[in-house]
């Protein structure tokens, strides 16, 4: 148990849908880190919070956006769902804002119908 | 932009030794890292280099060489709870995040 919380494990929705995944961070890591894992694509990094704010941007599409709150937990709000978004969501954090050591939690596993 | 390669399948048998390869390239270097991630399990860490040489830990070893763009992986004493996906993984230029390769699946048999 890596001590970073995902809610929730499975997610079944429709096209054109909109979903928000929640992540918690390990206690007393400020960075969070989103990443989308497919199978033909592997871990492909999406966004980087730290202590609240936008700290680096990866392969992240328009229509998916994150934010921190003041309590370093996180959302990752994805709409207008297509087939293609069906993936593994996982949320990773770090005690700092760069990149050391980072520790993922169980994931979301989203299936767009 | 950086590039990372690694195998896509190895396999070996209970108690021998395997080693898995990793070529980067990139526009910057903040240190590799190796992953072990189990089908439809999150990645669990499994070690950090930033300088060249190699770093032990149990039965998994990690070596890095910058020169090189190479690292690799070596875990001895094979055991089948080791079957799974090893990730190679370098830090941007920015420090900010992990690029990963597509991993290496393991499969270990008796």
């Amino acid at each position: 148990d890596s001590g970073v919380t995902q809610t929730p494990k499975h997610l079944i929705t429709a096209t054109g849908q909109r979903v928000t995944l929640r992540c918690s961070p390990r206690s007393g890591d400020l960075s969070v880190y989103w990443y989308q894992q497919s199978l033909d694509q592997g871990l492909q990094f999406l966004i980087q919070y730290y202590n609240g704010e936008e700290r680096a941007k990866g392969n992240i599409l328009e229509r998916f956006s994150a934010q921190q709150f003041p309590d370093l937990h996180s959302e990752l709000n994805l709409s207008s769902l297509e087939l293609g978004d069906s993936a593994l969501y996982f949320c990773a954090s770090s005690v700092a804002g760069r990149a050391k050591t980072q520790y993922f939690g169980p994931g979301t596993r989203l299936l767009v119908l | 932009g950086q590039n990372i390669d690694q195998p896509t399948e190895m396999t070996a048998t209970e108690g021998a030794i395997v080693q898995i390869n990793c070529t980067y390239q990139t526009s910057g270097f903040n240190g590799l890292f190796w992953y072990q991630q189990h089908a439809g399990e999150a990645p669990t860490f499994l070690s950090y280099n930033v300088l060249d040489g190699l770093e032990e830990k149990g039965r998994f070893s990690s070596f890095l060489s910058r020169s090189k763009g190479y690292s690799y992986l070596l875990l001895k004493e094979l055991q089948m709870k080791d079957s799974a996906s090893y990730l190679c993984a370098v830090s941007n230029q920015a420090g900010t995040a992990l690029i990963f390769g597509k991993g290496t699946t393991l499969s270990v048999s008796s």
